[in-house]
């Protein structure tokens, strides 16, 4: 089976550094996908991680830990259009279905 | 980046009718895409694969027979939601995996789907 945990909200502060946790139990993992959804709009891609460490991309990155079940997405230098869901999501190594976890919403305080 | 579009993007209809979305990548070609579901405030639920050339595959749950895939093209997969009701009211999502440079998986902007 399958269980993705993330929080279900967080708040931070414009220009302040957030670090969105999530954890996973698979069976047979192909890699850890972060995607970024404003309210009505459909998801969109920011980060793919297949392999342990750190994926660097502008003011996001991304860790993940196969061993513990683990990945984090970091936003630095946040603005206001941050706000949003960030939803974590894990592919299957058998059919390549890509799982989601419930979505943390950010909220960016000015 | 890569670019798949959902036509459309806003349906309102009348209970018992036959509503059809439609799924294209634009820039790729995709053998495989994805429909989800997602009430509000939820996240997305996978509902079925939707395979090019052959059935699509349903998710627990989901009635083969009440949404009817079609990957008729390698660019082209449709959802039809056959007899909608009230309930069958959500945000309907296609997705398509890209295998380079990078293999992942990108979607629609979304099919906002309202049955009166």
């Amino acid at each position: 089976g399958q269980n993705i945990d993330q929080p279900t909200e967080m708040t931070a502060t414009e220009g302040a550094i957030v670090q969105i946790n999530c954890t996973y139990q698979t069976s047979g993992f192909n890699g850890l996908f972060w995607y970024q959804q404003h309210a009505g709009e459909a998801p969109t891609f920011l980060s793919y991680n297949v392999l342990d460490g750190l994926e660097e991309k502008g003011r996001f990155s991304s860790f993940l830990s196969r061993s513990k079940g683990y990945s984090y997405l970091l936003l630095k230098e946040l603005q206001m259009k941050d706000s949003a869901s960030y939803l974590c999501a894990v592919r299957r190594y058998r059919d390549d279905k890509i799982i989601f976890g419930k979505g943390t919403r950010l909220h960016i305080l000015p | 980046g890569a670019v798949v579009s959902q036509h459309p993007s806003w349906v309102i209809c009348k209970s018992g009718t036959s509503v059809k979305i439609e799924c294209r990548s634009l820039d790729f070609q995709a053998t495989t895409m994805f429909w989800y579901r997602q009430f509000p405030k939820q996240s997305l639920m996978l509902m079925a694969t939707s395979n090019e050339g052959s059935k699509a595959t349903y998710e627990q749950g989901v009635e083969k027979d009440k949404f009817l895939i079609n990957h008729a093209s390698l660019t082209l997969s449709t959802l039809t939601v056959t007899s909608a009701h009230p309930e069958d009211s959500s945000f309907y999502i296609c997705s398509a995996s890209r295998p380079s440079p990078q293999e992942t998986q990108y979607f629609g902007p979304g099919t906002r789907l309202l049955v009166l």
